[in-house]
């Protein structure tokens, strides 16, 4: 079964990065594009960027440009997104979430990863 | 970016009651309208695609209509398992995006 295991909580300082990860199992990986979507109270769910796992081809909503960046390592199909400059405006709750790309959809996600920036 | 709006924002209901939960595109969408279930403790999984396409193990109490800028998500009879937020989010223009949720409330 299609499974993404995503890595665990995250404090950080204002100001570092941090990588946050995405591990997929039970079926191809470079078969399907992987999102990643960003969940705050205030501004509900938004779309960060999208990545193509066999080529590394990406892209990014002009909001999250500079602030995230997205890679692959298809040796472990773990897909990686990096937050960096963070300010308290990045905690949150970040998903990853498989692309249908038949029928243009999140068809599997992630169980989410808070990151905290705090001092 | 396509706007999403969703009603109601919160929605009480009863064991058994038929809801509908709307969501309106600040522009046509061509059907590219896709319904999420979120539980309390973060899961997210879908529920409908392209409007009306039932996600695989889905419940058949799920249905989804609409067309142009109107979609709406339908559950027949609610059971205990239901209640939970709900997104609707749209994949017809770039960056795809979602509406503000409805928390569906035991009455």
């Amino acid at each position: 079964q299609v499974q993404l295991q995503q890595s665990g909580a995250e404090l950080v300082k204002p100001g570092t990065s941090v990588k946050l990860s995405c591990k997929a199992s039970g079926y191809t990986f470079t078969s399907n594009h992987m999102n990643w979507i960003k969940q705050t109270t205030g501004q509900g769910l938004e779309w960060i960027g999208i990545i193509n796992p066999g080529s590394g081809g990406t892209s990014y909503n002009v909001k999250f440009k500079g602030k995230a960046t997205l890679t692959v390592d298809k040796s472990s199909s773990t897909a990686f997104m990096q937050l960096s400059s963070l300010t308290p405006e990045d905690s949150a709750v970040y998903y990853c979430a498989r692309y249908d790309g038949t029928y243009y959809y999140f068809d599997y996600w992630g169980q989410g990863v808070m990151v905290t920036v705090s001092s | 970016d396509i706007q999403m709006t969703q009603s109601p924002s919160s929605l009480p209901a009863s064991l058994g009651e038929r809801v509908t939960i709307s969501c309106r595109a600040s522009q046509g969408i061509s059907n590219n309208l896709n319904w999420y279930q979120q539980k309390p403790d973060g899961t997210i999984k879908p529920l409908i695609y392209y409007t009306s396409n039932l996600q695989s193990g889905v419940p058949s109490r799920f249905s989804g209509s609409g067309s142009g800028t109107d979609y709406s998500l339908t559950i027949s009879s609610l059971e205990p398992e239901d209640f939970a937020m709900y997104y609707c989010q749209q994949d017809a223009s770039f960056p795809p995006t979602f509406g503000g949720g409805t928390k569906l409330e035991l009455k």
